[in-house]
């Protein structure tokens, strides 16, 4: 079945630096990708998506690209700031074919920007 | 804000009661998810409405789990005979459009304890 693989947190970061959460995935179709945000005591929200190989999502100076190549999306932002602290999860739909849509989720990544 | 809404937050119940959970979707969204999440885990998926019509339950929804959604507007997930084991955070999830990338909206979890 469908299976996301994103990198083990917590990461710490100072305000400024350069991010990068790694995301790999196994699916049997040609499945859209998604990085969804969840700040502290909110839901989940969606941060970026991409739908086809080589598509860009960005959004808040958060961007990632859909490799099929390498099957990743790994999601990256030049400059941190405090207010980007939160768990981050990548997940997939559409992956098997079906018309379920169904999201399937990594572990998350719990991001803590210091001042 | 018209988002997803759900009741209650928080619920403490004891093992062997049962429990329900309401979801009321952004109107007009046709689709409608379930999602359970335990700690330190992604979300994973439960089963989904189209409508009324409850399309699909996945392995992890037992017998003691029980969802509707009349008249295809708010949904419930009902948990028959609690175990220790069902304490987690369920979310609902719904969408207007039923596509490989389409974004779905996550209403804030219902986060159940069972003692």
């Amino acid at each position: 079945g469908d299976s996301v693989t994103q990198m083990e947190g917590p990461v710490t970061l100072s305000e400024e630096a350069f991010l990068t959460i790694n995301c790999t995935y196994t699916a049997t179709g040609y499945p859209s990708l998604f990085w969804y945000v969840q700040y502290p005591g909110e839901g989940l929200q969606l941060l970026l998506k991409a739908t086809k190989a080589d598509d860009k999502g960005s959004n808040k100076g958060f961007e990632a690209t859909y490799r099929k190549e390498t099957t990743s999306f790994h999601l990256e932002k030049g400059s941190v700031q405090v207010s980007d602290s939160a768990v981050y999860f990548c997940a997939l739909s559409g992956g098997g074919g079906g018309s379920n849509y169904k999201l399937t989720f990594g572990k998350g990544t719990l991001l803590t920007v210091n001042p | 804000d018209t988002g997803v809404s759900q009741d209650p937050r928080h619920k403490i119940t004891k093992r062997g009661q049962n429990v329900t959970f309401r979801c009321d979707p952004i109107s007009e969204h046709n689709r409608l998810y379930w999602y359970r999440q335990t700690l330190g885990q992604g979300p994973e998926f439960l089963t989904y409405f189209q409508n009324e019509a409850q399309l699909e339950k996945s392995r992890l929804l037992s017998d003691r789990f029980s969802a509707e959604r009349p008249k295809g507007s708010f949904s419930t997930l009902e948990i028959q005979r609690t175990e220790q084991g069902d304490s987690a955070m369920y979310l609902c999830a719904s969408s207007l459009v039923w596509a490989s990338g389409a974004e779905q909206f996550f209403g804030p979890g219902t986060r159940l304890t069972v003692l």
